[in-house]
């Protein structure tokens, strides 16, 4: 159980188009979303963080409107690349989150991930 | 940045032999987990370890945590070519929030 799924893998598209991205858990309800960015050999590094209803909660140095979050129902979270450029190729991860493990604890799980090439 | 430091940044050994990784990090932590990526691929849990454990197992992997020099090991032994990949730590504090290291590469030769 616990599995997470990504849509689209890959993706190219041409400079200055929006490019969605779905995160959906599948066989579990998430308590919250996560959304994380991987620049090539690179560490993960947390975009933000959004719960089901609400207003996602972006890390210092990311772009609200630029990078748009939905997070629609407890099982599907979007991530929305506004006027893509460039720079903004990278490796997309979402996880989501929900209480399990030995020890009852807030648990994530990741995505497979989805690659961006804009050019 | 919060973010945690790992070495070696790259690590290349012989199958069977053991690898160990090195993660250090920078605040107080709730727990520390470590994962494996497989290139171009999601994450994959490997093992959790709370901030009042010093040392867990998991088959042929080992992870001690020393939370007064805010630093962590994985060992895996007895390696295997399929055990190549990139292994990150990641620190939690009381918000579910995860903060990753920088990343091992192990590369693991037949």
């Amino acid at each position: 159980g616990a599995v997470v799924s990504q849509h689209p893998s890959w993706v190219i598209c041409k400079s200055g188009t929006s490019v969605k991205i779905e995160c959906r858990s599948l066989d579990f309800q998430a308590t919250t979303m996560f959304w994380y960015r991987q620049f090539p050999k690179q560490s993960l590094m947390l975009m933000a963080t959004s719960n089901e209803g609400s207003k996602a909660t972006y890390e210092q140095g990311v772009e609200k409107d630029k990078f748009l979050i939905n997070h629609a129902s407890l099982t599907l979270s979007t991530l929305t690349v506004t006027s893509a450029h460039p720079e903004d190729s990278s490796f997309y991860i979402c996880s989501a989150s929900r209480l399990a493990g030995p020890y009852g604890q807030e648990t994530q799980y990741f995505g497979p991930g989805t690659r961006l090439l804009v050019l | 940045s919060q973010q945690g430091e790992e070495d070696p940044q790259a690590l290349s050994i012989q199958e069977g032999e053991n690898a160990t990784m090195n993660c250090s990090y920078k605040t107080s932590i709730n727990n520390l987990q470590w994962y494996r990526q497989n290139s171009g691929r999601g994450l994959v849990h490997l093992i959790l370890i709370r901030s009042n454990e010093r040392e867990k197992h998991s088959g042929r992997l080992r992870v001690t945590l020393d939370t007064s020099k805010k630093s962590s090991s994985l060992l895996i032994t007895a390696s295997r070519a399929a055990d190549t990949a990139s292994y990150f730590c990641a620190t939690s504090g009381t918000a579910s929030k995860l903060t990753f290291g920088t990343g091992t590469r192990l590369q693991v030769t037949l």
